[in-house]
């Protein structure tokens, strides 16, 4: 199974801030990656696919870039209903498999 | 709208076995594929499997000799029954439509095994 690494595991940051959340394949997986938001309580929400493509009704300061096995999602101007969980998901390759998360907070 | 509902019992008994339902609408299950994904507390997801359009199935390996998943397009359903559950299973179980990314999510039902 390709495994997901995400980094940092949590992060802190000021509202106004840009924040970038990064992923790590342990193979090429040809940009078939997204993103994912998730609030306490709620299911996942799919904010970014093919790496770059932003999902519907998703706010235009959420980004992805990369390629091969390095990928990042960016958060320009954060606001206060970013605080969340952030989780890459790739699926180039069976299972489908989810990075452990990114847990954003403000400071 | 599209939507989907999971259901089933909170609370199972090591050793049993867990039956969930996820109810569909605003969509066909002959038009689209239907995964089940399972998180732990505090954890990343895991995908478990996955009903395809077609009726073909396709599951995780780590999960392959203790599941299934099966579905009633009459009523809209696809089931998940998981056999053989332990304390490391408790977690939140969601099904999600989706080709390759999960656009669409179930609420999710919380799954808790415990004597």
């Amino acid at each position: 199974d390709i495994q997901m690494t995400q980094s940092p595991a949590s992060l802190s940051a000021s509202l106004g801030e840009t924040v970038t959340i990064e992923c790590r394949a342990s193979e090429d997986i040809y940009s078939n990656l997204a993103w994912y938001q998730q609030k306490p309580g709620n299911s996942p929400q799919l904010l970014i696919y093919d790496a770059n493509s932003l999902a519907d009704g998703v706010p235009s300061r959420f980004s992805g870039s990369g390629s091969g096995t390095q990928y990042s999602l960016k958060i320009n101007s954060l606001q206060s209903e970013d605080v969340a969980s952030y989780f890459c998901q790739q699926y180039n390759n069976y299972p489908p498999t989810f990075g452990a998360g990114t847990k954003l907070e403000l400071k | 709208q599209v939507q989907l509902k999971e259901s089933g019992p909170g609370l199972v008994q090591p050793s049993e076995t867990l039956s969930l339902t996820c109810t569909v609408s605003g969509f066909s299950l002959t038009s689209y594929s239907v995964s089940w994904v399972r998180q732990p507390s505090g954890k990343g997801p895991e995908w478990m499997g996955r009903m395809w359009y077609d009726g073909d199935t396709a599951y995780n390996s780590a999960l392959k000799s203790r599941l299934s998943i099966s579905r009633d397009t009459s009523k809209n359903q696809v089931f998940l029954k998981m056999n053989s559950l332990q304390t490391d299973d408790t977690g939140t179980y969601y099904c999600t439509r989706g080709p390759n990314w999960f656009a669409y999510w179930g609420q999710g039902t919380l799954v808790t095994v415990s004597s």
